[in-house]
Formats: C-alpha cells, structure tokens, sequence
C-alpha cells in the first residue's frame, strides 16, 4: 500500500518562472494540504482540498494556487517565482471521516535562482 | 491565535542518556497535539499524537509525550537515546476550521554525541 507519492523530488527554477509541483494521497485518503518548509522552519500550511475545491487557506498569495482530481491527486502551482520561494513543499493526505490523522510525504525540494 | 513553541533550537544529548524536548502551544479549546521527527531530505513521520484521555501517551520508537494542560505543555521524552534519533523534531496543533490543519513549531535539531 503505496503512502503520499510526490513529484519531482528536486526541482530548479529562476525568479520569475511558473511551477507545479504533484501529490498522490495514500490509498483511500480523499483530502490532500500542502505545507512549505523554508529552511530550518517549520511547515506552514499552504492550503487544503477536498471534493476538488479548496476548503481552507493559510497566508499565502495568490502566486500559489492548487487543484485537486477526481482521483484525489493534487498539484501545487506557483507563479511569478520569487527567491523567498525556496522551500521544501510538503503534501499530507488524510480521510475525511478522520481528518487528525495526516500522512506526509517526502516533499518536493524548490531552489529558485 | 493558536502557535506552537520549540524553546529549544538544538539539543546535544550523549547515547544513552534521556531526552526531553520541551513544546508549549498556545489554543483556546482543548488541542490535538502531535510530534514528528524528520530526518534530513525526508518527509514527516508521526512519532506520537494526543486527542483526550490518558495524558501521557506512547508513541513509536521508544517515545512518549505528557500533556500537561495547566502548563499549556506537551513535551517529549525517551529514556535512552540511541544515535539513530539524531534528526529534526517538531511539535504541532492540530486546528479544526472548515477543514482540519496543523500549525506547527519551529522545531528542535537533535544531536547524539558517542
């Protein structure tokens, strides 16, 4: 039983560029949120999807956006990349039915230049 | 608003010795409270969590954790550290607003001297 699967592992950007970053939940998990790890922070919750829609958001601009599929995979965009943008981008699925318990990935690793 | 405090940005502890790494959250209803440990380039990994009940719960890998509501602490213990802990730990709240959420601490780096 395969956990949250995120893509790519690494990946390297300069300011000003777009990027999307996936997540696959675990299996059965309907309810994917993305979190950003700057260095030595802690994660900061991004944003949350449920039923394809984004049911809650944490402080972040509009640069970052999100989508969720029929399948309950999740993608991550952000535009207009500034330097600040470099993170580790952490996503987390969880049930519905019980929404306390999160499953992390391994995240997706930004560097913008 | 609710914030999780990790007073302790790093801690140097020799193996074998015990542990306790120190969380004070600030919530205005009674907290879901959860430690993670993530080693470098990895992920998150849930060592414990508390929701009611007990207040001193048991987690993976040897660890436990005491709420200690009067204190507005949840703070991490083991009695014997071993080499393979040596990683980043971080305490979190969990938030039910519309959707469920985890605010997190800063965290603590632990380092396990020989």
């Amino acid at each position: 039983d395969a956990g949250v699967t995120q893509s790519p592992t690494h990946l390297i950007k300069t300011r000003g560029q777009q990027v999307t970053l996936r997540c696959s939940p675990k299996s059965g998990h309907d309810t994917v949120s993305w979190y950003q790890q700057a260095l030595g922070q802690g994660p900061q919750f991004i944003f949350q999807y449920y039923e394809e829609e984004e049911r809650q958001r944490g402080n972040f601009p509009d640069r970052f956006s999100g989508h969720q599929f029929p399948n309950y995979s999740s993608e991550l965009n952000v535009n207009a990349l500034l330097l600040g943008d470099s993170a580790l981008y952490l996503c987390a699925s969880s049930l519905s039915s019980a929404p306390r318990v999160q499953h992390f990935g391994d995240g997706t690793r930004l560097s913008i230049l | 608003a609710q914030s999780v405090t990790q007073p302790d940005i790093h801690i140097t502890v020799s193996e074998g010795a015990s542990l306790e790494l120190r969380c004070n959250y600030s919530y205005g209803a009674t907290p879901y409270l959860f430690w993670y440990v993530q080693s470098p380039g990895q992920g998150l990994q849930l060592l414990l969590k508390y929701f009611s009940g007990d207040t001193l719960v048991q987690g993976i890998k040897g660890f436990e954790a005491e709420f200690k509501r009067s204190q507005s602490s949840f703070n991490l213990r083991k009695p014997s550290v071993h080499w393979s802990d040596a990683a980043e730990y971080f305490c979190a709240v969990g938030k039910i607003t519309g959707g469920f959420k985890t605010i997190f601490g800063a965290g603590t780096r632990l380092f396990v001297k020989a």
